[in-house]
């Protein structure tokens, strides 16, 4: 069975940084793109950031471009989130979801982790 | 970019259908067969229930089902049940080489 573990959350000063991290298992790691999303306390659901299985495409949504690094390591099994200068609206649950596809394009999520929680606050 | 439109709440009585519409744009919903739903329940993660605007994964009930016109695309719940009661979100790739995520909708079962 395909596995994700996040893990790294906690509690950051604004202006501070954290990294997240996603242990996948049960799963050939570098033949599918990874995704974070993220949801704020009693929020909706917001896409964060993709990643190619390869590594060598990565996007990320207007709200976190410039200041999170999506990264993976397909011999570890592992994905990455790097977020940096974080402001209280960033304060959320992060989840990492695998893609159907290789490709991080024209795709869903079917599995998903149960999440890491980041508080912003000072 | 703006989340897609979704009503916020839906509600039908066991053994009812309801249907759930995703508004977005060319650039969105109407551009690309490459919407998805998801279902939560409270404190849990995401489940995929539809992906490529009409495919269920394996093990999903044959009671989900989806579709699209134009920039709007619906998912439809057949037979409703006490355990379809959550959150529903719909997702789309976008001419930005992104994602977005509906504005979710709360299913109630009467």
């Amino acid at each position: 069975d395909v596995q994700l573990l996040e893990s790294g959350g906690g509690l950051v000063q604004p202006g501070g940084s954290l990294r997240l991290s996603c242990a996948a298992s049960g799963l050939t790691f570098s033949n599918y793109a990874m995704t974070w999303v993220r949801q704020a306390p009693g929020k909706g659901l917001e896409w964060v950031s993709v990643i190619s299985g390869g590594g060598g495409n990565t996007y990320y949504a207007d709200s976190v471009k410039g200041r999170f690094i999506i990264s993976r390591d397909n011999s570890q099994k592992m994905v990455f989130l790097r977020l940096n200068n974080v402001s209280a609206e960033d304060t959320a649950t992060y989840f990492c979801a695998k893609h159907r596809r290789l490709n991080w394009n024209f795709d869903s999520f079917d599995f998903w982790g149960q999440g890491t929680m980041v508080v912003v606050s000072s | 970019q703006s989340a897609l439109t979704q009503p916020a709440s839906v509600s039908g009585f066991p053994e009812q259908s309801i249907t759930i519409s995703c508004a977005g744009t060319r650039s969105d919903v109407g551009g690309y067969n490459s919407v998805s739903w998801y279902q939560q329940h409270p404190g849990t993660a995401p489940k995929l229930m539809i992906y490529d605007v009409l495919n269920r994964p394996s093990g999903v009930s044959y009671r989900f089902s989806g579709s699209k016109s134009g920039n709007t695309a619906s998912l439809t719940i057949s037979g409703l049940q006490t355990e379809d009661e959550a959150d529903y979100y719909c997702c789309s790739y976008t001419s930005n080489n992104t994602y977005l995520f509906g504005t979710g909708t709360k299913v109630t079962v009467l």
